[in-house]
C-alpha cells in the first residue's frame, strides 16, 4: 500500500512563532495533496488543496497568509502555520493521491499542534 | 455540494455482536463513497470504498458496506465486533470540486465492550 508520512507528530510552540509541518509520500508520487484540520471530537475540515508546482487552492475562510502551503515536489508538501496563536491549536492531517484520476486518498498520521 | 451525514455520535455494541455504523449521502451524479477509521491521535486508515459495481463492498478488517441508492445510504457493517474495533469512524464522499478532496461526515465513535 501507499504510505504517507507526516512530521512532526506533535509540536508545541510559543505564540507568535511559526511552525512547519511536512507531508511526504514515501513510495509514490503525489500530484495532489490535501491539508485538513480536525478539532477535538469533530470531523476533518478541508483547508486547502495543493498541486505540485502550483499555488494551493484554499477553502473559504482559511487564511492563505497564515497557513502557507508549498508543494515543491511530487513527494513533499509543507504546511507552515505563521504567527501561531492558541486558537491555531488543532490536529492537522495531510492526505495524498497518486494521480488526479485515482480515487483513493492516503492519510498521514497527523500532527498535534499546541500553541502556548 | 457533495455531502454525507452520520446520524449517530456513538454506537455501543457488545463484542461478538454485529455492528452497523450509519451513513447517508447527498450528491449530484454518481457518488464515490468511502469509510475510514481513526484511532486516537492518529491519521485515518482506509477501510473500503464504493465507486461502481456490486452494492456490497468488502473491505479491511472484516468490514463491509452496502450501497443503497434508493435510500441514499452507505452503512458500514461487521458481522462480529471486536473490542479492538473501538475507534472513530468516518464516512466520506469525493467532492467533485476542491480537486476531488473528500468531504467527511462528523464521525461516529464506536465502542465495543467485552
Amino acid at each position: 500500500g501507499a504510505v504517507v508520512s507526516q512530521h512532526p507528530s506533535r509540536v508545541i510552540c510559543k505564540s507568535g512563532t511559526s511552525v512547519k509541518i511536512e507531508c511526504r509520500s514515501l513510495d509514490f508520487q503525489a500530484t495532489t495533496m490535501f491539508w485538513y484540520r480536525q478539532f477535538p471530537k469533530q470531523s476533518l475540515m478541508l483547508m486547502a488543496t495543493s498541486n505540485e508546482g502550483s499555488k494551493a487552492t484554499y477553502e473559504q475562510g482559511v487564511e492563505k497568509d497564515k497557513f502557507l502551503i508549498n508543494h515543491a515536489s511530487l513527494t513533499l508538501s509543507t504546511l507552515t502555520v505563521t504567527s501561531a496563536h492558541p486558537e491555531d491549536s488543532s490536529f492537522y492531517i495531510c492526505s495524498a493521491r497518486k494521480t488526479p484520476s485515482n480515487t483513493e486518498a492516503f492519510f498521514g498520521q497527523g500532527t498535534r499542534l499546541t500553541v502556548v | 455540494a457533495q455531502s454525507v451525514a452520520q446520524p449517530e455520535d456513538q454506537v455501543n455494541v457488545a463484542e461478538g455482536n454485529p455492528l452497523t455504523v450509519k451513513c447517508t449521502y447527498s450528491v449530484s451524479g454518481n457518488p464515490y463513497l468511502f469509510w475510514y477509521v481513526q484511532y486516537p491521535n492518529r491519521g485515518l486508515q482506509f477501510l473500503l470504498k464504493y465507486i461502481t459495481g456490486d452494492n456490497l463492498v468488502k473491505g479491511s478488517y472484516g468490514f463491509e458496506a452496502e450501497f443503497n441508492k434508493s435510500q441514499t445510504s452507505f452503512h458500514l457493517k461487521k458481522p462480529s465486533a471486536l473490542v479492538s474495533d473501538s475507534a472513530l469512524y468516518f464516512c466520506a464522499v469525493r467532492d467533485t470540486q476542491s480537486g476531488y478532496a473528500l468531504n467527511f461526515g462528523k464521525g461516529t465513535s464506536l465502542l465495543v465492550t467485552p
